[in-house]
């Protein structure tokens, strides 16, 4: 069964840096992947969405890419601030369910 | 305007009583998903409404989990004879569609403690 990975540490950032998400996923390659963004004690909220077809999406300072061949999605936050900290979930669907695959997120802390 | 909403907030009960939670889509809003979200884990899919369609309910972890959405807009979640394992957070979310690229928006979801 498809399955998702994300960087269970937590990922520190220097103010002002790029901080990169990582994503992995097995088996075949999803339609779409999404990256969500979670604030403690709230529920996701979508951020940028990639079809399969695509190498990267852009959206003001974050950055998504797909790479079919390794099976990754990287995600980008160019110029980060302090209020970018929060956990980022990646999900992924394949073409013919609607359902979401969701990977366990990864908590990004920017230091200032 | 208004988002997805969840009630109540937070949920202590013991051990083999009944829970129900709520949830309320944005209006006009066809889908509506539960999931349930355990610490370190991802969101895991329980059950998905799509305007007057039966559910799909193959991600209910066991019997004991049902759930209605009457009137094709506020759905509750039921979990009946809670055990401890059932303690999570669950959040509903809804879309306008069920298409695949269709974005969800999620509640602030429904934090259930089971003693």
């Amino acid at each position: 069964s498809q399955k998702i990975e994300q960087n269970s540490e937590a990922l520190n950032i220097q103010e002002g840096k790029t901080a990169t998400l990582t994503c992995n996923y097995t088996n075949y390659s999803p339609a779409y992947l999404q990256w969500y963004r979670q604030d403690p004690g709230r529920g996701p909220v979508f951020l940028l969405l990639i079809r399969e077809n695509e190498k990267e999406k852009r959206k003001e300072r974050l950055k998504v890419t797909f790479d079919t061949t390794l099976k990754q999605s990287l995600f980008h936050i160019t110029a980060s601030q302090p209020a970018d900290s929060a956990t980022y979930l990646c999900a992924l669907t394949m073409d013919s369910n609607y359902q979401l695959i969701w990977g366990a997120g990864t908590k990004l802390i920017i230091k200032p | 305007g208004a988002g997805v909403s969840q009630s109540p907030s937070n949920k202590v009960t013991e051990k083999g009583k009944d829970v129900e939670l709520r949830c309320d889509p944005i209006s006009g809003h066809t889908a509506l998903y539960w999931y349930r979200q355990s610490l370190g884990q991802g969101l895991e899919f329980l059950i998905y409404f799509q305007g007057n369609s039966a559910p799909d309910k193959s991600g209910l972890p066991s019997d004991r989990f049902s759930a209605e959405r009457t009137g094709g807009s506020v759905s509750t979640l039921t979990i009946q004879r809670t055990q401890q394992e059932d303690s999570a957070v669950y959040l509903c979310a809804s879309s306008t569609l069920a298409g695949v690229a269709e974005t969800q928006y999620f509640g602030p979801g429904t934090r259930l403690l089971v003693l």
